[in-house]
């Protein structure tokens, strides 16, 4: 079985600019979440959204949005980019059976921010 | 709001010997709590999880974690490493709801041969 899949794996973008990021949860997982990861911390929690719909939204700026597609995948946003945004994005999903709390993690996409 | 903490940024230990990662919680209620690893370019991979019932828990690599409820501790163990287990640990607690998992700032494992 696949696991949670993530692209792109890296990326180099300029301040400014605007990024998306894109994950495919494991088949069958109906939840889908975003981490940030700076260097040398552990994730911190941007987004989780079920079914379609945003769950629950972690103490980032309004700059950072994302949305849930029909088929569950999921993109993740950056808008006017910041060299602090440069990070570990990583993407986790949780099953279908109503549970948000066994999360599986895709390999992250790396954003460099310049 | 929930917190975790772990108090070794790095734990050297020698392969074949045995290994204790700590993990401490703050949260009002009962947590649920969580250990992962990450392998250099890797995501995190699950090792364990405890929701409720037995406060020992076995993992996967032949890891287990102990739940102490009096010391808002989750320890992680396991009797004898490998160099294969080097890599960053994380230990997380679910608050409940819809919000995603706080993780601690990890512990660097290194393997001395």
């Amino acid at each position: 079985d696949a696991g949670v899949t993530q692209s792109p794996t890296h990326l180099i973008k300029t301040r400014g600019q605007q990024v998306t990021l894109r994950c495919s949860p494991i088949s069958g997982h109906k939840s889908v979440s975003w981490y940030q990861q700076v260097l040398g911390q552990g994730p911190q929690f941007i987004f989780q959204y079920y079914e379609k719909e945003e769950r629950g939204r972690g103490n980032f700026p309004d700059r950072f949005s994302a949305r849930q597609f029909p088929n569950y995948s999921s993109e993740l946003n950056v808008n006017a980019l910041l060299l602090g945004d440069s990070a570990l994005y990583l993407c986790a999903s949780s099953s279908n059976r109503g549970t948000f709390y066994e999360q599986y993690f895709g390999p992250g996409t790396r954003l460099t921010v310049t | 709001a929930q917190s975790v903490t772990q108090p070794d940024i790095h734990i050297t230990v020698s392969e074949g010997a045995s290994l204790e990662l700590r993990c401490n919680y703050s949260y009002g209620a009962t947590p649920y709590l969580f250990w992962y690893v990450q392998s250099p370019g890797q995501g995190l991979q699950l090792l364990l999880k405890y929701f409720s019932g037995d406060t020992l828990v076995q993992g996967i690599k032949g890891f287990e974690a102990e739940f102490k409820r009096s010391q808002s501790s989750f320890n992680l163990r396991k009797p004898s490493v490998h160099w294969s287990d080097a890599a960053e640990y994380f230990c997380a607690v679910l608050g409940g709801g819809a919000d995603g998992l706080t993780f601690g700032k990890g512990t660097h494992l290194i393997i001395q041969p």
